[in-house]
C-alpha cells in the first residue's frame, strides 16, 4: 500500500519569507509525527498529533513553527519568517496508534538562503 | 527521559565480514528500541524492532539485535556484510507511551571494502 508522503521534496526559499511543508499518512494510521534532521543536531523530535489533536507542542524550535492536522489525516508544519538555521531535512512518521511503529516519508529538505 | 548512545560515529567492513553496530540505550522503564537504516538521500527504513517479546530480534536483509538488559545494549548484527549495506543506522528508543516521539543516537556510518 501507499507509505508516507511528503511534499514539496525540495524547497529553496529566502530569509524572512514562510514555507508550508505537508505530510499525508498512510491511511488509518491516527498518530503522526514531525522530526528535523540537520547535520548539527541529528535527528529530533518536533511535534506529535493523535488525531488532529497535538496535546505538546514544547519540541518545537521556536514560535515561528507551527504545525497542524486536519480531517485525522493530512499535516502541515509552517515556518513563518524562515531563518537559515532552520535549513534541514523535515521528516513526518505515522503510525496506527502512539506506542506502534512509525513508517517515514521520505523528507523534504529545506534549504534557507 | 531515555537516551541512546551509538559508540561508533564510522564502522568500515570488508564485503563478506560480520557486521557489529553498537548501541547502549538509558530508560527508566521496558524500552521499546528499533533500528531503522538511511540510504543515501532516501527516508528511514525499519529494520527491526524489539518490544520485550523476545530479547533476540530478526529483522530484514539479515540483520539482527539482540536486547541485554544488563548492560543495557542492543547492538546490530550482520554475519556477512553486502556492499548494499553501506548506508547510515540508528539505533532508536521510544518515549513511554509513544507521545514524546522517538529519541533518535547520531548514527553510525557503515562503510562495505569491496
Amino acid at each position: 500500500g501507499a507509505g508516507v508522503s511528503q511534499s514539496p521534496s525540495n524547497k529553496v526559499t529566502e530569509k524572512g519569507k514562510d514555507v508550508e511543508l505537508r505530510c499525508d499518512p498512510i491511511s488509518g494510521h491516527t498518530a503522526l509525527y514531525w522530526y528535523r534532521q540537520s547535520l548539527g543536531q541529528g535527528l529530533e523530535f518536533l511535534i506529535y498529533f493523535q488525531g488532529n489533536s497535538a496535546p505538546d507542542k514544547s519540541g518545537l524550535p521556536s514560535d515561528r513553527f507551527s504545525a497542524e492536522r486536519t480531517g485525522g489525516s493530512v499535516s502541515t508544519l509552517t515556518i513563518q519568517r524562515t531563518q537559515q538555521e532552520d535549513s534541514a531535512v523535515y521528516l513526518c512518521a505515522s503510525s496506527t496508534r502512539r506506542d506502534e511503529t512509525q513508517y517515514f516519508g521520505p523528507g523534504t529538505r529545506l534549504l534557507v538562503l | 527521559a531515555q537516551s541512546v548512545t551509538q559508540l561508533d560515529s564510522h564502522v568500515s567492513v570488508s564485503e563478506g565480514t560480520p557486521v557489529l553496530l553498537r548501541c547502549n540505550y538509558s530508560s527508566s522503564y521496558s524500552p521499546s528500541l528499533f533500528w531503522y537504516v538511511q540510504h543515501p538521500n532516501k527516508g528511514l527504513q525499519l529494520l527491526l524492532k524489539y518490544t520485550s517479546a523476545a530479547t533476540l530480534v530478526k529483522g530484514i536483509n539479515g540483520f539482527e539485535a539482540e536486547f541485554k538488559k544488563s548492560e543495557t545494549s542492543f547492538h546490530l548484527t550482520k554475519p556477512s556484510a553486502h556492499m548494499s549495506d553501506a548506508a547510515e543506522y540508528f539505533c532508536v528508543v521510544m518515549g513511554w507511551g509513544g507521545a514524546d516521539g522517538l529519541t533518535f543516537g547520531k548514527g553510525t556510518h557503515l562503510i562495505i571494502q569491496p
